[in-house]
C-alpha cells in the first residue's frame, strides 16, 4: 500500500500568514487522486481539496492544492483564525485508500 | 443537505462486540458505497472498511479483516460497523464517511469522502 508522509508535523503560524503543507507518496498517485481534509478539535475531519487541486463545495479560494506523481501541496494563502487545525492527505488511486499521519497547524 | 448521523458512544469489556450506526439524510442511499474509519486518540486516521448499500458487498482492511462487518439496511437508509472480540487497542472514535468516486474509472483506484459521520467513541476497558 501507498505510505503517505506529512511535513512539517507541526506549523505554527500567526493568523493572516500563509502556510504551506506538504505530503508526500511513497510511490506515484494514479491520476493525482489526492485529497485533503482539516479536522478541527472534537470534530469529524472535513473534505478541503480532491483530485489533488479541486477545491470540495463551499471551500474558501484561499486553500489551493498542488502537485502530481508523489508531491504534492496544501496552501493556505492567508490563515483565517478558524483555520488552526489538524489537516489530512488522503490518496485514493489505489486500494487500500491511505491518509498521511497529519500535520497541525497552531497559532503562533 | 446530506447528513451522517452516527449512534452514540460505547463502553464495552474486552473481547465483547460493538455495533455502531449510521443513518443517512439527502442523498440517495443506494448511490455511494459507504466507508468507515478509525481514529485512535491522538492518532490519525485508518481505513477499515466499505459496503455498497446496493448489494450488501462489502470489503475489508486487512487490518480488521475477520473481526468487522460492515452492512447496509436499505430500508432505512442506515449502515453498520460491528468490531468484535474488542481489545484495549480498538478504544477509537469510529466514522462513517460517503465515498466519492473519482471521475474517471482507474482499475484499483478507491474513493474520497465527503461527509462524514460526527463519530463514535468505542472505549473499550474493564
Amino acid at each position: 500500500e501507498i505510505v503517505l508522509k506529512q511535513s512539517p508535523g507541526t506549523l505554527s503560524l500567526s493568523p493572516g500568514e500563509r502556510a504551506t503543507l506538504s505530503c508526500r507518496a511513497s510511490q506515484s498517485v494514479s491520476r493525482n487522486f489526492l485529497a485533503w481534509y482539516h479536522q478541527k478539535p472534537g470534530q469529524a475531519p472535513s473534505l478541503l481539496i480532491y483530485g489533488a487541486s479541486n477545491r470540495a463545495t463551499g471551500i474558501p479560494d484561499r486553500f489551493s492544492g498542488s502537485g502530481s506523481g508523489t508531491d504534492f501541496t496544501l496552501t493556505i494563502s492567508r490563515l483565517e483564525p478558524e483555520d488552526f487545525a489538524v489537516y489530512y492527505c488522503q490518496q485514493y488511486g489505489s486500494s487500500p485508500g491511505t491518509f498521511g499521519q497529519g500535520t497541525k497547524v497552531e497559532i503562533k | 443537505e446530506v447528513q451522517l448521523v452516527q449512534s452514540g458512544a460505547e463502553v464495552k469489556n474486552p473481547g465483547a462486540s460493538v455495533k455502531i450506526s449510521c443513518k443517512i439524510s439527502g442523498y440517495t442511499f443506494t448511490g455511494y458505497y459507504m466507508h468507515w474509519v478509525q481514529q485512535a486518540p491522538g492518532k490519525g486516521l485508518e481505513w477499515m472498511g466499505l459496503v455498497d448499500p446496493e448489494d450488501g458487498e462489502a470489503i475489508y482492511a486487512e487490518k480488521f479483516q475477520g473481526r468487522v462487518t460492515i452492512t447496509a439496511d436499505t430500508s432505512t437508509d442506515t449502515a453498520y460497523m460491528e468490531l468484535s472480540s474488542l481489545k484495549s487497542d480498538d478504544t477509537a472514535v469510529y466514522y462513517c464517511a460517503t465515498g466519492r468516486p473519482p471521475p474517471v474509472l482507474v482499475a484499483g483506484a478507491t474513493e474520497y469522502f465527503d461527509p462524514w459521520g460526527q463519530g463514535t467513541l468505542v472505549t473499550v476497558s474493564s
